[in-house]
């Protein structure tokens, strides 16, 4: 199973900008990069994908450089509610390790 | 349509008991899966089933059966059940789709083991 080492804990001020940053040196040429969130007593659920460049969607932009190494999560502004943990899969042929994620905590 | 459910929801069980967690999903996806979550982990990937009849085992398979009954449902049986299963269970399932692999989670089964 290809896995990603991703920081264990962040915080960040209400209305900043967080940047997560997820390592994967043995990414495949099939998989695609796939970011999940979970609060707590929940399942996660996803928020965006991407396989190179940049992707952007209503919650958070993914950038990924040429090599494909590595990947960094931005959400724009976080709040409160934006605390939770952050999972960063390499997903392809049922490539499914979840890691033990970023724990992201919004301070007010 | 409810997505991915789970029952039951809260499960205390003695050791060396069994019992069959269930989870079924409408949204007619090929794939599904189990995971579990110890406390403060990441979720790791017990059994998961790429179609209709068939089923693999993931990274921690050991104490655990799987039986995917039909499309829909896919379950989850402990034979004897132990202290270190005590856990939450996710189940999950995923299918065609815009976004590849993504899946869809139901909302869990906290069992304590005793």
């Amino acid at each position: 199973l290809a896995k990603t080492t991703q920081p264990i804990s962040m915080d960040s001020y209400e209305g900043q900008e967080v940047n997560i940053t997820c390592s994967h040196n043995n990414i495949a040429t099939n998989d695609y990069i796939t970011w999940y969130q979970q609060f707590p007593s929940q399942g996660p659920r996803f928020i965006i994908q991407g396989y190179k460049t940049k992707v952007t969607n209503e919650v958070a932009s993914l950038f990924i450089p040429a090599d494909r190494k590595s990947s960094t999560l931005s959400l724009p502004r976080v709040s409160l509610s934006d605390t939770a943990v952050y999972y960063c899969l390499l997903t392809g042929a049922n490539n499914l390790f979840f890691g033990t994620g970023t724990r992201l905590t919004v301070i007010p | 349509n409810a997505g991915v459910t789970q029952t039951p929801k809260f499960q205390v069980l003695k050791t060396g008991q069994s019992m069959t967690l269930q989870c079924a999903q409408d949204m007619n996806h090929n794939s599904m899966y189990w995971y579990r979550q110890d406390p403060g982990m990441g979720l790791r990937l017990i059994y998961y089933s790429a179609s209709e009849g068939t089923t693999d085992k993931g990274e921690v398979p050991n104490g655990y059966n799987v039986s995917r009954l039909n499309k829909r449902e896919f379950s989850l049986r402990l034979e004897s059940a132990a202290p270190s299963q005590t856990s939450v269970y996710f189940c999950a399932s995923s299918g065609p789709g815009p976004r590849l692999y993504e899946q869809y989670f139901g909302p869990g089964t906290r069992l304590t083991v005793t």
